[in-house]
């Protein structure tokens, strides 16, 4: 089965500054897709930015990206010039090839000073 | 375009009794996905439904048992509830086949709070 772990249960930034957050997994297959979730008080999970694991280029969303290394079996978010409105629950989760379910690691509270 | 959407928001129960989530896709979906998020913890499979069949199953117990209608929308069920069935839980939508079907993660609604006391 495969598992995610987020090892940074709190991360905290400075208002305009970079923040990573740290992933990993481990699987045996070969053809599969990396989230990145935000959680904000409000509940609602919202998705961040995918990955595909065929695909070597690093994904981008505006100010969040990825650094995949999928040797390592590692998925790192970064949030560049952070604002207040990041403050939130951060949950990476990972699809399999086949079926639809997400397998999400425990999630890690990102908190922005100002 | 309304995305998905949960009732109740919120919900309290006592132990032993039975509980009815419910939820309603994203316009344009055809599978329901179901998580219990404990407090403090990420989201944990529970089922999938998709054609009104149960498609895959997390470790859950036959306790929780779900339906899907031709609508897509969906029920999570609970039996017997216990106290350590208290929880967020989610229900998520998406496509189940197309080109974005697979790279597409899944759409979340706001979720339902259940108590058990």
């Amino acid at each position: 089965a495969q598992t995610v772990t987020q090892s940074q249960p709190e991360m905290s930034v400075q208002e305009a500054e970079t923040v990573t957050l740290s992933c990993t997994y481990d699987t045996s297959e070969s053809d599969y897709y990396l989230f990145w979730y935000k959680q904000p008080p409000s509940r609602q999970m919202i998705l961040v930015i995918r990955q595909e694991a065929y695909k070597q280029q690093n994904a981008t969303e505006n100010r969040f990206s990825v650094n995949f290394q999928k040797a390592a079996k590692s998925f790192s978010l970064k949030i560049s010039d952070s604002q207040l409105g990041d403050a939130a629950m951060y949950f990476c989760a990972y699809r399999g090839n086949a079926g639809n379910m997400l397998t999400f690691g425990g999630g890690t509270r990102l908190m922005v000073k100002p | 375009d309304a995305g998905v959407t949960q009732s109740p928001t919120h919900l309290i129960k006592t132990r032993g009794q039975q509980v009815t989530l419910r939820c309603s896709p994203k316009s344009g979906h055809d599978t329901v996905s179901w998580y219990q998020q404990a407090l403090g913890q990420g989201p944990q499979f529970i089922f999938q439904y998709y054609e009104e069949e149960e498609r895959q199953r997390g470790n859950f117990p036959d306790r929780f048992s779900g339906h899907q209608f031709p609508n897509y929308s969906s029920e999570l069920n609970v039996n017997a509830l216990l106290l350590g069935d208290s929880a967020l839980y989610l229900c998520a939508s998406s496509l189940s086949s197309g080109v974005f079907s697979r790279k597409d993660g899944q759409f979340f609604g706001p979720g339902t709070r259940l108590t058990v006391l």
